[in-house]
């Protein structure tokens, strides 16, 4: 069935680049996103993908696919305290009921000063 | 942005009782919402999608008498815990689906005593 895998940790200093991976099984996701969830909150829409493009960005966060590989990152310039949180990949796949995601496990970001 | 919110956002109940979490789309009508279950530190797991006047359609290992799923309207799904146990302890969060994205509710937290 489909999966989605990403690292489970990533530690960087306040201003550095964050680079989260991610890997994706299902070649028909039509969008691939990115949500952020901080602790005890529900999940905030990052960004999104659709499947024919290989690069998105939007202010600080640039999103690459590589269909091929099925692989998909998110890179935060400039990381701040701030974001500090749980990011999860997901990808979308169409279920009896209509279009649901599927989740990786999450990877938690720790951000230092 | 589009905006969900879920009430309540924390509730404390006996075992054997009945909890009723609701999960509306406040400035956009969504055919379809979804439910997902989350334990600390795990991923999200997708528990059913539920369209707009008709049933929904559970995942595999959902049980479909326990959680019981209402989606009379289009701004509005609920989901209810028939006789929780500790066991239904968990994070419960809902998402509406619009503009080809899914935008989630900030979470009800169940503890089930």
């Amino acid at each position: 069935g489909e999966d989605v895998e990403q690292s489970l940790f990533l530690s960087v200093r306040e201003g550095d680049s964050s680079v989260i991976n991610c890997t994706y099984t299902d070649s028909s996701s039509t969008y691939l996103y990115w949500y952020k969830q901080e602790p005890g909150a529900g999940l905030q829409l990052l960004t999104y993908i659709f499947s024919n493009m290989d690069m998105k960005q939007d202010q600080r966060l640039t999103v690459l696919l590589n269909k091929k590989d099925k692989h998909l990152s998110l890179r935060i310039a400039d990381t701040q305290t701030g974001d500090s949180a749980i990011y999860f990949c997901a990808e979308s796949f169409l279920n009896q009921a209509g279009t649901a995601l599927i989740f990786g496990k999450g990877t938690t970001l720790s951000v230092s000063s | 942005g589009a905006v969900v919110s879920q009430h309540p956002s924390w509730v404390i109940c006996k075992s054997g009782t009945s909890v009723k979490i609701e999960c509306r789309s406040l400035d956009f009508q969504a055919t379809t919402m979804f439910w997902y279950r989350q334990f600390p530190k795990q991923s999200l797991m997708l528990m059913a999608t539920s369209n707009e006047g008709s049933k929904a359609t559970y995942e595999q290992g959902v049980e479909k008498d326990k959680f019981l799923i209402n989606h009379a309207s289009l701004t509005l799904s609920t989901l209810t815990v028939t006789s929780a146990h500790p066991e239904d302890s968990s994070f419960y969060i809902c998402s509406a689906s619009a503009f080809e994205t899914q935008y989630f509710g900030p979470g009800t937290r169940l503890l089930v005593l």
